[in-house]
């Protein structure tokens, strides 16, 4: 176990929806970083907040979206679904100081979209 | 651009055996190299973290090594057991956290 909790475990969707994906860092880390994993894929970096701020950005376009609140809990918000969004979407908490420290991955939000 | 390689993509060995598992990134500029075990349907376990400045980590049975010149890293399992059987990734870190994934080394260990 790290520590880190998302919600939903799995959702289904159709295409167009919206969806919120919820993840709770491990206590005391300031940094959260989203991916999306495409089955038998390495994930991809979404995107990092440090301090409640957008602090990177992968190759995502802008209906990728995400909060991080001031207890460091995070969301990841998508818009206008399609089919290709179909994936698991992991978090992973750290505590920034060099910005070199391990990162603790939550089990992920599995998410089809129909 | 980062771009992360894994060979091979599928593994399949005998328990007992020794193992490595090969990734190449293409750019140099690192902060550190990192493998991580996926189970199926699972999130990420960070096995080894190596630093640019250095060459090796060791836990237990494992060994990573790095080598940044030549843009390679290997993870040498020994006396691979059953529940070894995991995918096993590998992810160059550029910019403070933000990793570069490859695709995968899915390992399987029969008894």
């Amino acid at each position: 176990e790290t520590g880190v909790t998302q919600s939903p475990t799995h959702l289904i969707k159709t295409r167009g929806q919206q969806v919120t994906l919820r993840c709770s860092s491990q206590s005391g880390h300031n940094t959260v970083s989203w991916y999306q994993q495409a089955l038998g894929q390495g994930p991809q970096f979404i995107f990092q907040y440090y301090r409640e701020e957008e602090n990177g950005r992968g190759n995502f376009p802008p209906r990728f979206s995400g909060l991080q609140f001031p207890n460091y809990s995070s969301e990841l918000n998508v818009n206008a679904l399609e089919l290709d969004d179909s994936a698991l979407y992991l978090c992973a908490s750290s505590f920034r100081t060099s910005g070199e420290e391990t990162q603790y991955f939550g089990p992920g939000t599995r998410l089809l979209v129909l | 651009k980062q771009e992360v390689t894994q060979i091979p993509a599928a593994l399949s060995v005998p328990e007992g055996e020794n193992l490595v598992l090969n990734c190449s990134f293409t750019d140099s500029a690192i902060y550190n190299l990192q493998w991580f075990r996926q189970d199926p349907g699972k999130g990420l376990t960070s096995l080894l973290l190596i630093q640019s400045s250095q060459r090796e980590q060791t836990s237990g049975r494992l060994n990573a090594s790095l080598d940044k010149s030549s843009g390679r890293s290997t993870l040498y399992i020994a006396a691979s057991q059953p529940g070894d059987s995991a995918t096993y990734l590998c992810a160059a870190d550029n910019a403070g956290n933000m990793l570069t994934f490859g695709g995968g080394t899915r390992l399987m260990v029969k008894p």
